[in-house]
């Protein structure tokens, strides 16, 4: 049973464009969304999170909305940059009411290149 | 640098054969978590342990064992290793059990 999923596995744009990663779920104890950006040969690297309770939260040129009644959340990166080129992780952490509290469920992630 | 450590970066063994992989959690980090990458899948949790103590399991074979030590490093052993076991692991930690968390660079184990 896959809980997090990320349904593209690859994304490509152009520089100075805006970039939208999208990632559904299904488990409604979730209380946190992150985003990891992995580059090759090195470990995930903790990007930007929204809480259950919100909407939408902006960091710079990143920006995650989060739609709970369609259980689906998305990462926007405008503009998109060479170097944001990686493997994009949707994560989603089980709330503390749940057994498994901290323990995060990833989608299986997008490859985003971004070309000059 | 997230600041985790994991040795070896590489390991290369048989099928059969028994690893042990070792992380070092940030400075005053207390919970671990060990994570399995395979080909083309996402992260999948394994295990997480709490200063000492196991907290949760995920999907962790019983061929697969792990522990953390009173310095709080931890150490992810997989015995009986079969080809299906190559994979990248990674180990993260946090403050504390919910916090966000830390990856390291991860371990490449290939069995052959």
């Amino acid at each position: 049973d896959q809980q997090v999923k990320q349904n593209s596995p690859s994304l490509s744009v152009q520089e100075g464009r805006i970039s939208i990663l999208n990632c559904d779920y299904t488990n409604s104890m979730f209380d946190y969304f992150l985003w990891y950006k992995k580059y090759p040969a090195e470990g995930p690297t903790f990007l930007i999170s929204i809480s259950s309770i919100k909407d939408k939260n902006e960091d710079g040129r990143f920006t995650v909305f989060l739609n709970k009644s369609a259980k689906h959340l998305s990462l926007h990166i405008v503009p998109s940059q060479p170097g944001d080129s990686a493997v994009y992780f949707c994560a989603a952490r089980v709330n503390a009411g749940g057994t498994s509290y901290g323990k995060l469920t990833f989608g299986q992630g997008t490859i985003l290149t971004v070309h000059p | 640098d997230s600041g985790v450590t994991q040795t070896p970066k590489h390991l290369i063994t048989a099928t059969g054969q028994r690893v042990t992989l070792r992380c070092s959690p940030r400075s005053g980090d207390l919970s671990v978590y060990w994570y399995q990458q395979s080909l083309d899948q996402g992260l999948q949790f394994l295990i997480q342990y709490y200063n000492g103590e196991e907290r949760a399991k995920g999907n962790i074979l019983e061929r697969f064992s792990a522990q953390q030590f009173p310095d709080l490093h931890s150490e992810l052993n997989l015995s009986s290793l079969e080809l299906g076991d190559s994979a990248l692991y990674f180990c993260a930690s946090s403050a504390a059990v919910g916090g966000w968390q830390y990856f390291g660079p991860g371990t490449r184990l290939t069995v052959t």
